[in-house]
Parts: structure tokens; C-alpha cells; sequence
């Protein structure tokens, strides 16, 4: 089946930097989302984006699906920015794949 | 986007009973409805996928005996946890999608199962 990598598996910031977060894919996909997963488990949807590149606010989105890899930017890091972010794939088979994770602490 | 909503968010119980976890759409009709699992510090694992009126497709490794899931609704699916044991303690969250938005999923608040 499909493998999603996601790097670096942890990531430790202090407030007002900026970070980079890199998701790859083994295969072709139908879409790809990004997910925070904040410390109570609920999993925010971040941005749906199956090619091209998004923006909201501090946090921005590319992903270039002819090479397999989808890229999150975090800009101005704060403290809530705390917390996993998944990328997920959906197959061919329209499944949702989870990638590896990012785990990320951001201090004051 | 899209609400799903998951109830309860957290259940304590002894080895050898069942818990229900229920997973709703509450704004759009869900078909589908998928089944994750997660353990600390993990990712999230697909359990299985729940289809409106018919058997649920059950991803290798997961005993669809002991996961029940029924989805008698196009809002309603619900995964029983049978004769629990300490292993079978986790996180369990639900994900559906809205057939008008894309193919974007949604997911529910989660439900952290604890079996003692």
C-alpha cells in the first residue's frame, strides 16, 4: 500500500520562529489534507489541497503532486501552535492514509 | 466544514464488557464513514470503512468480530467494542465525508477508551 513519511518526527521551536514541515508519498493520490491534532485528540482540518498553494493566516500549504510531496509552513510560531500534524493521503482505493506525524512544542 | 460528532469522548470499563462508540454527521449525509485507531503517540491507524446499508469493509489484521460496526443511517455509525480487554484500550475517532465538499474529510472530537 501507499507509505506517507512525514519529517521531522519532532520539532521544538521557541515562539516567533518560523518552521517548515515536509510530508512524501510513495504513489500517485486523489487529494491530500493536513491535520493539527491538538492535545485532547481533535484533529482540525488545516487545508485540502491536492496540488497547488494555499494560504490562512500564519500557515501556508504547497503541494506538488508530480514529485510526491506536500510542504507546510508555520510562520510566527505561538504556543498553541502545539501539537501534531498529520498530512493524509486519500488512494486510489479512497482510502485515507495517515502519515508518520510532526510532533511540535513551540516555548515562550 | 463539515460537523462530525462522536460520542462519548471518554469511557472507563471492566475486561469482558462492550462499549458503543457512536459517530454522527449532523449538518450533511455520510455514506461512508471510516474508522480509526490510535495509540500514544502513534498515528492514526484505518480500522475500517462503514457503508450505509451494507457490511462494513474490515482493513487486515482488524477481527470485525470484535469491532462491530453498524450503519443503519446516512448520519449514524456506531463501532462496538465486544468483550473488551486492556489491549483494546485507546483512541478511537470516526471520519466522514461530505459527498457536496470535494472529497475532504472530517473527523469527530475522538473517543479515549480506557478498559480495566
Amino acid at each position: 500500500g501507499i507509505q506517507v513519511e512525514q519529517s521531522p518526527p519532532d520539532l521544538i521551536l521557541q515562539e516567533g520562529a518560523n518552521s517548515t514541515l515536509r510530508c512524501n508519498f510513495s504513489d500517485s493520490v486523489n487529494n491530500l489534507q493536513w491535520f493539527h491534532q491538538n492535545p485532547w485528540g481533535q484533529l482540525i482540518n488545516l487545508f485540502y489541497i491536492p496540488s497547488g498553494t494555499k494560504q490562512n493566516g500564519r500557515l501556508s500549504a504547497t503541494t506538488v503532486a508530480t514529485e510526491r510531496y506536500s510542504l507546510l509552513y508555520i510562520s510566527s510560531s505561538q504556543t498553541t501552535d502545539s501539537g501534531v500534524y498529520f498530512c493524509a493521503v486519500r488512494s486510489r482505493s479512497d482510502k485515507l492514509i495517515f502519515g508518520t506525524g510532526t510532533r511540535l512544542q513551540v516555548f515562550p | 466544514g463539515a460537523v462530525v460528532s462522536q460520542h462519548p469522548s471518554r469511557v472507563i470499563c471492566k475486561s469482558g464488557t462492550s462499549v458503543k462508540i457512536e459517530c454522527r454527521s449532523l449538518d450533511f449525509q455520510a455514506t461512508t464513514m471510516f474508522w480509526y485507531r490510535q495509540f500514544p503517540k502513534q498515528s492514526l491507524m484505518l480500522m475500517a470503512t462503514s457503508n450505509e446499508g451494507s457490511k462494513a469493509t474490515y482493513e487486515q489484521g482488524v477481527e470485525k468480530d470484535k469491532f462491530l460496526i453498524n450503519h443503519a443511517s446516512l448520519t449514524l455509525s456506531t463501532l462496538t467494542v465486544t468483550s473488551a480487554h486492556p489491549e483494546d484500550s485507546s483512541f478511537y475517532i470516526c471520519s466522514a465525508r461530505d459527498p457536496q465538499s470535494r472529497t475532504e474529510a472530517f473527523f469527530g472530537q475522538g473517543t479515549r477508551l480506557t478498559v480495566v
